[in-house]
């Protein structure tokens, strides 16, 4: 129980354009998602908390004009890099879950903007 | 503030042998959760092992244990019977009140044979 499917796992795309990636619980109802960031050789930086229904709670430093986070379910969380530049390209990984049970993470996203 | 501290960004331990990795936090909460996490090169975040900070009783999972000092703010994990595929980057973490997860910097385990 308590998988979380991540996807894309990687994703390419051209600067100036905007990326979504989806965070999904496939066996419960997560009414929390996390949103991190990780740069190589790095530990994971929170972004934003992620309720559902609700707006999403940002970390200081984090653009939530850039970051759109949207979690219209309890299954699903989106994140979506807007006007993605170079750097922005990092590894971005969703953890899903309830405070009672425990959260679990994505397999996380490779993206790279050229 | 809480905060996670892990001070060995590297770790050595030959196969069958036991290492123990660092971890210290600080927080004024009375009532957290503390985690260790692997991370091998696929980056998928893996849970090796919780504590409740109620319980004073040590986790453990099979190879994997922990001495959780409770007033020393001090949650070292101990992994014994090294194996090849134990090689990875590992993550203390901490979670309180906010829900939200706090990481240490990491430690690179390397394992040789």
């Amino acid at each position: 129980g308590a998988v979380v499917s991540q996807h894309p796992s990687r994703v390419i795309c051209k600067s100036g354009t905007s990326v979504k990636i989806e965070c999904r619980s496939l066996d419960f109802q997560a009414t929390t998602m996390f949103w991190y960031r990780q740069f190589p050789k790095q530990s994971l930086m929170l972004m934003a908390t992620s309720n559902e229904g609700s707006k999403a709670t940002y970390e200081q430093g984090v653009e939530k004009d850039k970051f759109l986070i949207n979690h219209a379910s309890l299954t699903l969380s989106t994140l979506t890099v807007t006007s993605a530049h170079p750097e922005d390209s990092s590894f971005y990984i969703c953890s899903a879950g309830t405070n009672n049970y425990g959260y679990t993470f994505g397999s996380g996203t490779r993206l790279t903007v050229v | 503030a809480q905060t996670v501290t892990q001070s060995q960004p590297e770790m050595s331990v030959q196969e069958a042998e036991t290492v123990t990795l660092s971890c210290t936090y600080d927080t004024s909460e009375s009532d957290y959760y503390l985690f260790w996490y692997k991370q091998p090169p696929s980056r998928q975040m893996i849970l090796v092992i919780r504590q409740e900070a109620y319980k004073q009783q040590n986790a453990t999972e099979n190879r994997f244990s922990v001495n959780f000092q409770k007033a020393a703010k001090s949650f070292s994990l101990k992994i014994s019977d090294s194996q090849l595929g134990d090689a990875a980057m590992y993550f203390c973490a901490y979670r309180a009140g906010t829900y939200k997860y706090i990481f240490g910097t990491g430690t690179r385990l390397k394992v040789l044979a």
